[in-house]
């Protein structure tokens, strides 16, 4: 039972365009989600987050938006640049219980030139 | 650079065989988890320790533990190791146990069992 989805595996935009990554969750206990990105060899890096008490948390070219009815945030990078190109990880923790993160299966972006 | 150390990068082995991969989190970082991507697939939690103690249990086998020593560094052990463990195995830390504070990620150990 996958509690956070990220239904597209793969995106890709033109350098200086908007990208949207989206991703959906199923439980409703989750109260502070996370993007982060991984580059090929490396870790997640994390990159922005925001809590179930907002609906949009900003940081340079990276702003969240988190839709608490319908159980859905996204990802929106402006202006896209080549060096964006990685995978994206959305990731959601419980407000009790378990810290650890829950973490979709990732989305390919790709930045062309 | 997250902070975050884990060696060795890369590890080759043969099924049945024990082996152990190592962390050390980032200066002050108290909590440390310990994640498995197969596949590229999204990150599976399997343990977490904070401050010594084991503070939760995720989708880890009976085959694999783990600890947490008093300088905060971790191990996790793999045993009896079979064909299916072949992975990257990730590290985070974060400073406390709390809600609203992002995990800092190592760059992973490849596990491939042949």
């Amino acid at each position: 039972d996958q509690q956070v989805k990220q239904n597209s595996p793969s995106l890709s935009v033109q350098e200086g365009r908007i990208s949207i990554l989206n991703c959906d969750y199923t439980n409703s206990m989750f109260d502070y989600f996370l993007w982060y990105k991984k580059y090929p060899a490396e870790g997640p890096t994390f990159l922005i987050s925001i809590s179930s008490i907002k609906d949009k948390n900003e940081d340079g070219r990276f702003t969240v938006f988190l839709n608490k009815s319908a159980k859905h945030l996204s990802l929106h990078i402006v202006p896209s640049q080549p060096g964006d190109s990685a995978v994206y990880f959305c990731a959601a923790r419980g407000k009790t219980g378990r810290r650890a993160l829950t973490f979709g299966s990732g989305t390919r972006l790709q930045v062309q030139p | 650079d997250s902070g975050v150390t884990q060696t060795p990068k890369h590890l080759i082995t043969a099924t049945g065989q024990r082996v152990t991969l190592r962390c050390s989190p980032r200066s002050g970082d108290l909590s440390v988890y310990w994640y498995q991507q197969s596949l590229d697939q999204g990150l599976q939690f399997l343990i977490q320790y904070y401050n010594g103690e084991e503070r939760a249990k995720g989708n880890i086998l009976e085959r694999f533990s783990a600890q947490q020593f008093p300088d905060l560094h971790s191990e996790l052990n793999l045993s009896s190791l079979e064909l299916g463990d072949s992975a990257l195995y990730f590290c985070a830390s974060s400073l406390r146990d709390s809600s609203n504070q992002p995990q800092h990620f190592g760059d992973g150990t490849r596990l491939s069992i042949l």
